[in-house]
This record gives structure tokens, sequence and C-alpha cells, in this order.
């Protein structure tokens, strides 16, 4: 699969934990976005990196961060997660232009 | 800054019936606006681009530059039209490309 992959698929963890969520993108795409989705808020999104570089912020917590590697996947780490983290984290990925392709999205469940 | 609105969560019709899922935007410069469709269990992808100005699945999509609208219509609803259907606009700030996507509506059709 060339498209954009995202891991894990699911991760239930317990408040005040940390975690890591891993983007690759498509081959040749050089933007990673990332996007959190729950029901109430619908997509929103939490930051972009173009060729490892920070390009535009958007909703992000100080208690996430995230980064872009030499080799172009992404992490996005989410620390002292609360009840509220609980959503669907998306990855994106584009060449260049507005047109992004989404991977399937990883589902975080805090208990 | 760029936003955009999408006014109903969810919007419920019957198969057979006319579907307009409502847009509109905010931004100073020339937008670039999208429809994204996710369906039940399915990553987002792209539906349709104004400056394609094409039909895809039955769906259209007008820019209406006076009314700052971007709303997506479907003369007769399918069942296999039930998806979350989210707007965006592609703009530049700071010098950057920047997305903003809406709050997303979900369209229910009923048999």
């Amino acid at each position: 699969d060339s498209g954009v992959t995202q891991t894990p698929k699911h991760l239930i963890t317990a408040t005040g934990q940390r975690v890591t969520l891993r983007c690759s993108p498509r081959s040749g795409d050089l933007s990673v976005y990332w996007y959190q989705q729950s029901l109430d808020q619908g997509l929103q999104f939490l930051i972009h990196y173009y060729n490892g570089e920070e390009r535009a912020k958007g909703n992000i917590l100080e208690r996430f961060s995230a980064q872009q590697f030499p080799d172009l996947h992404s992490e996005l780490n989410l620390s002292s997660l609360e009840l509220g983290d609980s959503a669907l984290y998306f990855c994106a990925s584009s060449v260049v232009g507005p047109e992004q392709f989404f991977g399937p999205g990883t589902r975080l469940t805090v208990l | 800054a760029q936003r955009v609105t999408q006014p109903e969560k969810l919007l419920s019709v019957f198969k057979g019936a006319p579907v307009e899922l409502k847009c509109n935007y905010s931004y100073s410069g020339s937008p670039e606006l999208f429809w994204y469709v996710q369906y039940s269990r399915q990553r987002l992808q792209l539906l349709l681009r104004h400056i394609s100005r094409e039909s895809i699945k039955g769906f259209t999509a007008d820019l209406n530059k006076g009314e700052t609208s971007f709303h997506l219509k479907k003369p007769f609803a399918q069942e296999e039209d039930s998806a979350m259907y989210y707007c965006a606009l592609s703009g530049h700030a700071g010098g950057y490309q920047k997305v903003t996507f809406g709050i997303g509506t979900k369209l229910q059709v009923i048999p």
C-alpha cells in the first residue's frame, strides 16, 4: 500500500499516560498534517510539517507535540492524557498543493 | 483569517430526495474550495474541488464568491451517499498554504 499509513490502529491507555502515534506519508509527499476528530468538534487541525520543519500550528495543546523525521515519517506525542483526549487522530500528506491524502486514523481511548 | 462554516451537523433526507450540504467560508483572497467525504469505517477522501468543476458520484458544488458559499448538491440522494462530509478551504497565511476544514455534516439517507 503506497498510501498514508498510521500505527497503531487502536490505542487504549489510562489518564496521565503518554503515547506516540506514528504516520508514514505517501511516497514523495513532503507535507504531513495531523488532525483530531471527535464527535462534538469535528475535524480539528493540529499541526503541519513540511520536509522536517514545522509549518503551521492549529488547536494543538501544549501537552501534545510532533516531529517529522528525515525519512519524512511523523510522530505525534500526547502526554498527561485526559479523558477528553479520546478521539480519532488522522494524519494526512500532500506533495505540493492543497489536496491532502488521509491515513486510516488511530483511535485513542483514554480510560 | 480563514474560516469554514458548515451550519448543519446532521442532515437527514429520504432516498431520491435532493441533497444540499451547506458550506460558507471567510477568506480575504482567492480561495480554493474542496469537499471531502468519509464513508463509514473508511478514510477521508477528496470528493471534489471547485477548480475542476466536475461532477463526482452525482455531486456538484459551485463556488459563489458573492455569497462566499460552496454548497454541495445532488439531485437524488442514494443510500450509499450516507457519510460524513467536510468542506475545506485552501488559502495562504503567513506565506504558507493553509487548509482549513469545516466541522463536518453527517448525511443520513433514509431508505
